[in-house]
Formats: C-alpha cells, structure tokens, sequence
C-alpha cells in the first residue's frame, strides 16, 4: 500500500527565509502526490499536485515542489516566507490502483517568527 | 459559488450515544467523501458517496456508516459513541469523485467531543 512520511512535526521560519517541508512516499506504482494546508479551524486547501506531467509542480501562494523518484520524494518549498503562511500542511499520496484514496502523512505545522 | 458547509460545527456528546453530522457539497459536485482527523492518527479515509452509492470505504468499524441523497447532500452516523471517536470530521466534494484523480474541497469540519 502506497503512503507518504513528513518529517518532522513542526517547522518554525523567520519571514522571508526559506520554507521547506519534507514528504517521502512509499509506492510500487507510479504516484500522485498532493500538498494539502490547513489554517486555522477551516478545512483542507490544495496547494499543488504532481500527477507526472512535470517534476517540478508550481502552485498557489508562491509554493512549490519537486517530484524526485531515485529520492522517493516531494519536498514543498516557498522562497519568502510570510506571516500568512502559518498553518498545518499535509501530503498526500494515491495511487490508481487503490481507487484513488489519498493517503495522508501526519502533517506539519509551520510558525513563522516576525 | 458556495463551498463545502458542514453542519454542526461543533458537537458534544456522551458516550453510547449516537451522532448525526451533515455535509453539502459544492453544487454540481456528485462525490462526497468523509475523513476523520485526530492529533494521534492524522486524517484517516472513512468512505466516499457518489450518486447515492458508496463507492469506497476506509479501516472503520461498522459503527460508522453514511448515506448520500439525491441532491448529493450527505450525512455520517456514529452509533454508540466512544471516547477515541472524538475527532475533527471533514468532508470533501468533487465533481466526479476520487476515482478520477481530481482536485477535493474541503469543508471546515465538524469538531466532536465524546465525554
């Protein structure tokens, strides 16, 4: 079964540095994988999707992220960090063999120090 | 357009008991799929309605069961509540479901708290 590993729970970023945030995924086919963030007592937002067109994936707010196969990773990057970006972020990884469920990784939570 | 509202917002009850929460989709959208999310176990796949038909299901105990109606609008029931059943239920639509990869919306969820 397909799954995804975040690493590391929390993240703290001074704005305008750089925010990364690591996702591994564990799949024997080829996956999608998604970036998902969560503010505060809202729902899920999708940030970008990789679904093998292009390896590296733009997507809202300034993020994106690189889809590496020999690394089994998709690590999300955003060059300037700003006080909005404060939230919980999710990957997640499917597989069309499995119906599409996404499979979700523990998630990350970003602060970002002013 | 309006999105995804989930209704109640917030719930408490006590153990035994059973619940009922609410989920209407973005109109036009025939997929609605339900997710718990917990500190410990992260967000967890419970199962996906489209077109009244659960088309997908997730590793939960038969105590959870859904149902879809004709106008897509869902509802989750959880019959004898349990204290590890305290979570943060969100639903998701989308036009035609998980099935062909395509982008979900989430509402804000519903918090519950079994005492």
């Amino acid at each position: 079964a397909q799954s995804v590993t975040q690493l590391g729970s929390h993240v703290s970023v001074s704005e305008g540095a750089l925010v990364l945030l690591r996702c591994n995924y564990s799949s024997s086919v080829p996956p999608y994988l998604f970036w998902y963030v969560q503010y505060p007592n809202q729902g899920l937002q999708l940030l970008l999707k990789y679904t093998s067109a292009a390896t590296l994936v733009k997507g809202i707010n300034g993020f994106e992220a690189e889809f590496k196969k020999s690394e089994t990773s998709f690590h999300l990057t955003k060059p300037s960090a700003h006080m909005s970006d404060a939230a919980e972020y999710f990957c997640a990884v499917t597989v069309r063999s499995n119906d599409y469920k996404l499979s979700f990784g523990a998630g990350t939570t970003v602060t970002v120090r002013a | 357009k309006a999105g995804v509202t989930q209704t109640p917002r917030y719930l408490i009850k006590t153990r035994g008991q059973q619940v009922t929460l609410s989920c209407s989709p973005i109109s036009g959208h025939r997929s609605v799929s339900w997710y718990q999310q917990t500190p410990g176990q992260g967000l967890q796949f419970l199962f996906e309605y489209f077109s009244e038909t659960q088309r997908n299901k997730g590793n939960f105990p038969g105590r959870f069961s859904g149902r879809q109606f004709s106008n897509s609008r869902s509802e989750m029931n959880v019959s004898t509540l349990e204290l590890g059943d305290s979570a943060l239920y969100l639903c998701a639509s989308s036009l035609r479901g998980q099935a062909t990869n395509e982008k979900l919306f989430f509402g804000s969820g519903t918090q519950l708290s079994v005492l």
